[in-house]
């Protein structure tokens, strides 16, 4: 399996403009989140979905943060517009049910910069 | 206070020493516990996870959780410079939502 795969892996874009950054789960997992990192506040769960249906969106800094899980094999999470507070590393993780212990295999990570 | 708390300062360690990290949580319904190790420009993985309280032990790492005391440890014996790495802890209530520690920097010196 090529595990979560995420992209773009780097993104450099100007304040305002519109930000869409990739997921696919790996296959035969039914769970999927959206985290975004930085040095200042770690790791944070933006969204996750259970079965292609956002089950809690707490997480989403405000409106102009969304994201899809159109099917099973695929997510985006899109900012618009976007800030330079948006600057961070944004992670897609997946779970299985059969994991067992709540475990989630993270992707690679995109890696955005807003100026 | 938050939910889990783990100090994020650096740690150096020559190389062949014990590397000990550790985090509190506040939470007392948390049954799963974990540690990632996310290496530089990667994704975190998982490392090891434990349920309830107990220790465990894989390898050169043990892990171990106190949950009269809400505090959780991860031990690496014999460290090697491939052990440098950021380590965070993570915990949970059954599949609900994983509340992360802010991670510890470790730099093993050859």
């Amino acid at each position: 399996d090529a595990g979560v795969i995420q992209s773009p892996r780097h993104e450099v874009t100007e304040m305002g403009q519109e930000v869409t950054l990739r997921c696919k789960p790996i296959s035969g997992h039914n769970s999927l989140f959206w985290y975004r990192q930085t040095m200042m506040r770690g790791l944070e769960l933006l969204i996750y979905f259970n079965n292609n249906v956002p089950i809690d969106d707490s997480g989403m800094p405000e409106d102009r943060f969304s994201a899809k899980m159109p099917n099973a094999s695929f997510s985006t999470l899109k900012i618009q517009p976007s800030e330079p507070r948006d600057s961070a590393v944004y992670f897609c993780a997946s779970r299985g049910d059969s994991s067992g212990a709540n475990v989630l295999t993270f992707g690679a990570g995109s890696r955005l910069t807003v100026l | 206070q938050k939910e889990v708390e783990q100090d994020p300062g650096p740690l150096s360690v020559p190389e062949g020493a014990i590397v000990s990290l550790n985090c509190t949580y506040s939470n007392s319904a948390f049954q799963y516990f974990m540690w990632y190790r996310q290496y530089s420009r990667k994704g975190p993985e998982l490392l090891m996870y434990t349920y309830s309280s107990g220790n465990k032990e894989d390898g050169r790492f043990t892990a171990q959780v106190d949950k009269s005391s809400k505090y959780i440890s991860l031990f690496i014996r014999d460290s090697q410079p491939s052990d440098s790495a950021t380590y965070l802890c993570a915990m949970s209530v059954g599949n609900n939502r994983l509340a992360f520690g802010k991670g510890n920097q470790v730099v093993v010196i050859p």
